[in-house]
C-alpha cells in the first residue's frame, strides 16, 4: 500500500524539549516537504528537500531542523528555540522537483505544548 | 515569493446551493493547483491549471484559470454534504516549492 506515513498522530512537548516528527514515503518520490498549519490558516513551508543529502529552508524554518539521509525518510525536529510549536504538521512528497508537480500529503501530526 | 490570496475565508451554504471560491495574485502565475482538506484530514490534490483561460470540470466542480493567469476560481454546483471541507489554491514554482492560499472553509447545511 503506497503512501506517506507520519508518526506519531499526536505529540506533546514539554518546555525546553526537542521533539522529532517522523515522515516516511514508499512512493519513490525525489522531493519531500514539511508544512505547518495553524487553525484557520493555510499551509506554510518549513523545509524542503529535492534530493537525498540536500535540503533548503522554507518560509518559516527558524526553530526547526531536518535531515535527508535516505530517499524515503525526512524527519523534522522541533527544537526548544521554536517558541510557538503548537500546530498541525504535514509532510508531503512529489515525484520530481520541477514545475507543475503535485503534492501527496501524509495524515499529519498534531503537536501540542504541555 | 509569489503570494496567492483566497476569498472568502468561510462560506456557509444550504445543501443544493452553489459555491465559489476565488484565488488571486498580483503577479502572473505559471500554474494554479487546487486541494481539498476534509475536517480532521489532510489536503488532497484535485486539479492543476496551466493555460491562460483554461477551464476544467470534475463532475459538479468547475475550475477556471484567468486569461491573465493572475486569478482562478473553483465553483461547485448544487453542493452536497460530502463537499464540506477547506479548499486551498496553491502555486507551484520551478524551485519545487508550493505556496498556498489561506483556504476557504465550506460548510453545508442539510
Amino acid at each position: 500500500d503506497g503512501g506517506i506515513t507520519q508518526s506519531p498522530k499526536y505529540l506533546f512537548r514539554k518546555e525546553g524539549q526537542n521533539v522529532t516528527l517522523s515522515c516516511e514515503q514508499n512512493l519513490n518520490h525525489d522531493a519531500m516537504y514539511w508544512y505547518r498549519q495553524d487553525p484557520g490558516q493555510g499551509l506554510r513551508l518549513i523545509y524542503y528537500s529535492q534530493i537525498v543529502n540536500d535540503f533548503q529552508k522554507g518560509d518559516i524554518a527558524e526553530g526547526y531542523s531536518v535531515s535527508r539521509e535516505k530517499k524515503e525518510s525526512f524527519p523534522l525536529t522541533v527544537t526548544s528555540a521554536q517558541k510557538n510549536p503548537t500546530a498541525f504538521y504535514l509532510c508531503a512528497s512529489s515525484p520530481g522537483q520541477g514545475l507543475n508537480e503535485k503534492l501527496f500529503f501524509g495524515s499529519g501530526t498534531q503537536l501540542s505544548v504541555l | 515569493g509569489q503570494q496567492v490570496m483566497q476569498i472568502p475565508q468561510y462560506q456557509h451554504v444550504q445543501e443544493g446551493e452553489d459555491f465559489t471560491t476565488y484565488c488571486n495574485s498580483s503577479t502572473t502565475l505559471s500554474n494554479i493547483q487546487w486541494y481539498k482538506q476534509r475536517p480532521g484530514g489532510h489536503p488532497v490534490f484535485l486539479i492543476q491549471l496551466v493555460k491562460s483561460g483554461e477551464v476544467k470540470k470534475q463532475k459538479r466542480l468547475t475550475f477556471q484559470f484567468g486569461e491573465a493567469k493572475k486569478n482562478s476560481s473553483l465553483h461547485i454546483t448544487a453542493t452536497q454534504t460530502t463537499d464540506v471541507g477547506t479548499y486551498f489554491c496553491a502555486h507551484n514554482t520551478n524551485a519545487g516549492k508550493s505556496t498556498f492560499g489561506d483556504g476557504t472553509t465550506l460548510t453545508v447545511k442539510p
